[in-house]
């Protein structure tokens, strides 16, 4: 199974800083997608960004934006100009392409605060 | 669109109980799954389906049972419910299985089992 780990339980950042969320994951594999996952308070999972493994380019969505280092294994997530709203518990997760591409396999999860 | 919609969103169970937990999506998906969430750790995977009719397991499956009769419902059974299955469950539906098809997520059910 592959381990997905996030080594930040909670981040901090005041409003209209960036803030950057580490994750690095375990696979043997080449072929795979790799994403954020937003959960604000009302619990609700929102996809933030997606990163296909064969893709060099780093994906961007609006103010996110991702740092893939795939020798590394490492999946950062960059948050720029927080706002309150970006406050939220934040996950990355991994897909592996092929005969397991349904199962998502998540890390634990990091608390992302937005002070005023 | 409703998207994907679960009943109830609060539910405390006495152990041994049973329930079951509705998850209804209005997208026309294939792919439903359910996930568990634990206080402080992801999502993991109970229970997936592929189409009406077809189900199978994922990572935590035990202590649970589904059914997919249409494609629209996909709900989860707990059987003899225990103190460990007091977590948040959510369950997901996508148009196809591939990182390329977005999971939508529905609102989830907190459980306690007390």
């Amino acid at each position: 199974a592959q381990t997905v780990t996030q080594s930040q339980p909670e981040m901090s950042v005041q409003e209209a800083e960036t803030v950057t969320l580490s994750c690095t994951y375990d696979t043997s594999e080449n072929n795979y997608y790799l994403f954020w996952y937003k959960q604000p308070p009302s619990r609700q999972m929102i996809l933030v960004i997606r990163q296909e493994a064969y893709k060099q380019q780093n994906a961007t969505e609006n103010r996110f934006s991702v740092n893939f280092q795939k020798a590394a294994k490492s999946f950062s997530l960059k948050i720029s100009d927080s706002q309150l709203g970006d406050t939220a518990m934040y996950f990355c997760a991994f897909l592996q392409k092929g005969s397991n591409d349904y199962k998502l396999s998540f890390g634990a999860g990091t608390t992302v605060t937005v002070r005023a | 669109n409703a998207g994907v919609t679960q009943t109830p969103k609060f539910r405390i169970l006495k152990i041994g109980q049973s329930m079951t937990l509705q998850c209804t999506q209005d997208m026309n998906h294939n792919y439903m799954y359910w996930y568990r969430q634990d206080p402080g750790m992801g999502l993991k995977l109970i229970y997936y389906s592929v189409g009406a009719g077809i189900t199978d397991k994922g990572e935590v499956p035990n202590g649970y049972n589904v059914s997919r009769s249409t494609t629209e419902d996909f709900p989860l059974r707990l059987e003899l419910a225990a103190p460990s299955q007091t977590s948040v469950y959510f369950c997901a539906s996508s148009p196809n299985s591939g990182g390329a098809y977005e999971q939508y997520f529905g609102p989830g059910t907190r459980l306690t089992v007390t």
